[in-house]
């Protein structure tokens, strides 16, 4: 069974600063997709960014960027020039796509505090 | 808009009583899924279902029941024989020909025994 494991329980950093979330995951598997979800205080899941294995070019959406690693099974995410609206828990997770149930496998998730 | 609406935003459940709680989406997506979050835990998959009236336990089904018996609604029931319900529940949903793009989420369903 694949697993998700995210190291950092909490982190906090100051407005406008750089700060990288860590996420490695375990897998026998060579295609999948991975997630990172962000949950702000009203406790909506909001996709945040994705990654699909078979792509060697790393993720962008605006101020996030990921790291992703293939043979470390390494997935962090960066978010730069941070704001206040980034506090939340951030969730990393993986997919199998394969033919079925596509079942989302969730890390135990990062709390990230924006300080002013 | 399309989206996934749940259903209580608060639910407050006794000792030995079962409760529904309500998932409802408009986005023609196949496959719904049931989450309980605890702190610390993440998400935990407890049913899916890929098609009407079919579906499948996940990690922590004991204590819960599910039913699709139609395409927009996958309602779960918290019976009385899950010893500790009190969590945050979330209701997902995914397109069958869009699966790079994850799942949408509800705003969720947070359970309290009293």
């Amino acid at each position: 069974a694949q697993t998700v494991t995210q190291s950092q329980p909490e982190m906090s950093v100051q407005e406008a600063e750089t700060v990288t979330l860590s996420c490695t995951y375990d897998t026998s598997e060579n295609n999948y997709y991975l997630f990172w979800y962000k949950q702000p205080p009203s406790r909506q899941m909001i996709l945040v960014i994705r990654q699909e294995a078979y792509k060697q070019q790393n993720a962008t959406e605006n101020r996030f960027s990921v790291n992703f690693q293939k043979a470390a099974k390494s997935f962090s995410l960066k978010i730069s020039d941070s704001q206040l609206g980034d506090t939340a828990m951030y969730f990393c997770a993986f997919m199998k796509p394969r033919v079925g149930a596509q079942k989302l496998v969730f890390g135990q998730g990062t709390r990230l505090t924006i300080n002013p | 808009d399309g989206g996934i609406t749940q259903s209580p935003k608060y639910l407050f459940r006794k000792e030995g009583q079962n409760v529904t709680l309500s998932c409802e989406q408009n986005l023609n997506h196949d496959a719904m899924y049931w989450y309980r979050q605890d702190p610390g835990q993440g998400l935990r998959l407890i049913y899916y279902s890929q098609i009407v009236n079919d579906f499948q336990k996940g990690d922590i089904a004991e204590g819960y029941s599910v039913s699709r018996e139609k395409k927009e609604s996958f309602p779960l029931t918290v019976t009385s024989a899950q010893k500790n319900p009190t969590a945050f529940y979330l209701c997902a949903s995914r397109s069958s020909d869009r699966v790079a793009h994850g799942y949408t989420f509800g705003s969720g369903t947070r359970l309290t025994v009293v």
